[in-house]
């Protein structure tokens, strides 16, 4: 069965970076897209970005560029997002999702149990 | 502020009919651009309740349908029950952002 097994909570400070793995199982890694979805704490969905795992091509939500960096490592099945400069609005929980195949923009089909990253001082 | 506009809230009895709207504009579903429906449970993960428009997913009951007409589209849930409630949202791609764009999500209660 597809899975997608992120990595634990993470606690930064103002400033600080944060990097979150995504562990792909059960379909063929490179046979669909993976993007990344936040929800801060009581509200709604906010899309972060898009990667090919078959050809490493990315798309970011354009209030993230030059924050966010989506990145897949093909040997590990494994998808990472890099958020820098962290301010406090970037507290959220972030999900790893997969993208569907057929249409010109499938639906988000499976998704990651979610890692919450906290910003505080 | 969303680019996709949904009421924040929507409320029926048991067994009644309820309609949750998804407002865009021409650079989203405007434009052509597939619409995609959410169900979130509480404590749980969004789950796709229809997708293009009006395709439901095995598993999904008919009960539940989605259209879409210009620059808006609709999701409608009949016969409600308990296990409805939950966070609905929509999702479409905006040519003007390049990028996919989600409604503020509507919180439907239960009577």
């Amino acid at each position: 069965q597809v899975q997608l097994v992120q990595s634990g909570d993470e606690v930064k400070k103002p400033g600080a970076s944060v990097k979150v793995s995504c562990e792909a199982s059960g379909y063929t890694f490179t046979s669909h897209g993976i993007t990344w979805v936040r929800q801060a704490p009581g509200q709604g969905l906010e899309w972060v970005g898009w990667i090919s795992p078959h050809n490493g091509d990315t798309k970011y939500a354009r209030k993230l560029v030059g924050r966010v960096t989506l990145t897949t490592d093909r040997s590990t099945k494994t998808a990472y997002m890099e958020l820098r400069g962290l301010i406090s609005d970037d507290t959220a929980m972030y999900y790893c999702v997969r993208i569907a195949v057929g249409g010109a923009r499938p639906p988000f089909d499976y998704w990651g149990q979610g890692t919450l990253v906290t910003v505080s001082s | 502020q969303s680019v996709l506009t949904q009421p924040p809230s929507v409320s029926g009895a048991p067994g009644q009919r309820v309609t949750i709207s998804c407002i865009g504009s021409t650079s989203n579903i405007g434009a052509g651009n597939d619409v995609h429906w959410y169900q979130q449970l509480p404590g749980t993960t969004p789950k796709v309740l229809i997708y293009d428009n009006n395709n439901r997913p095995s598993g999904v009951p008919d009960r539940i349908s989605g259209s879409k007409s210009g620059t808006s589209a609709s999701l409608v849930i009949t016969g409600l029950q308990a296990e409805d409630e939950a966070d609905y949202y929509c999702q479409s791609y905006d040519n003007s952002l390049d990028g996919r764009v989600f409604g503020g999500g509507t919180t439907l209660t239960v009577l």
